[in-house]
């Protein structure tokens, strides 16, 4: 049984930077991608980016590139997703989630709420 | 990137009835195409995979069909534990983009 666990919820300052764990066991290591989705309040889902460590490769989406830095352990059970320079539309609930055979993303966590507020 | 076209944006259907979602690529993607179902206060949960795979464990009544842009996901018996937002996604290439979601709820 795979499980994903995330850290809790944030409350930040518009310009500071948030950090997110995302912790998976239970399943095969490695192989597989760890990824960053968000869903702003009464919104849809937004890819913002993948590791995946057995490759070495990180993908951003356009949105995020220069902002966020995902990182994760090579057997992708542990991963980081640092979003800096927050802003007010950043408020949203971040999940992470593990991807297989691409971007098929078969598990997810719990979702982590940022708040960013003055 | 692509974009991912779903409709209605919201139904209302009785217990029992077929209902149908369909989702609309910008350009062709193939099969790589995924659908998931999102309780509301829950994470997303994978619900069918590469267009028609059903995930183990997942009701029967649920199925999902097409190739190149056009895509359905069909519930043939709509349950009350159906009641859910659900979303396609591509994958044949990145940015993954999602659809803006259907919203199902029971008459």
């Amino acid at each position: 049984q795979v499980q994903v666990v995330q850290s809790g919820a944030e409350v930040k300052k518009p310009g500071s930077s948030v950090r997110i764990s995302c912790t998976s066991s239970g399943g095969a290591a490695g192989g597989h991608s760890v990824t960053w989705v968000r869903q702003a309040p009464g919104h849809g889902l937004e890819w913002m980016g993948r590791i995946v460590p057995v490759l070495g490769i990180t993908n951003y989406a356009q949105n995020f590139e220069g902002r966020l830095t995902i990182i994760a352990d090579k057997s992708a059970s542990t991963g980081y997703m640092e979003l800096s320079g927050l802003r007010s539309d950043d408020t949203a609930t971040y999940y992470c989630a593990k991807g297989t055979g691409g971007e098929v993303l078969d598990h997810w966590g719990q979702g982590s709420l940022v708040t960013v507020s003055s | 990137d692509i974009q991912m076209t779903q409709s209605p944006s919201f139904l209302s259907a009785s217990v029992g009835d077929r209902v149908t979602i369909t989702c609309q690529a910008s350009q062709g993607i193939r099969d790589y195409l995924n659908w998931y179902q999102q309780r509301p206060g829950r994470a997303p949960k994978l619900l069918i995979y590469q267009t028609s795979k059903l995930v183990t464990g997942a009701p029967s009544r649920f199925s999902g069909s097409g190739s190149g842009t056009d895509f359905t996901l069909t519930i043939y018996s709509l349950q009350p534990e159906d009641v859910a937002t659900y979303y396609c996604q591509h994958y044949d290439s990145l940015p993954v983009t999602f659809g803006q979601g259907t919203k199902v709820d029971i008459k």
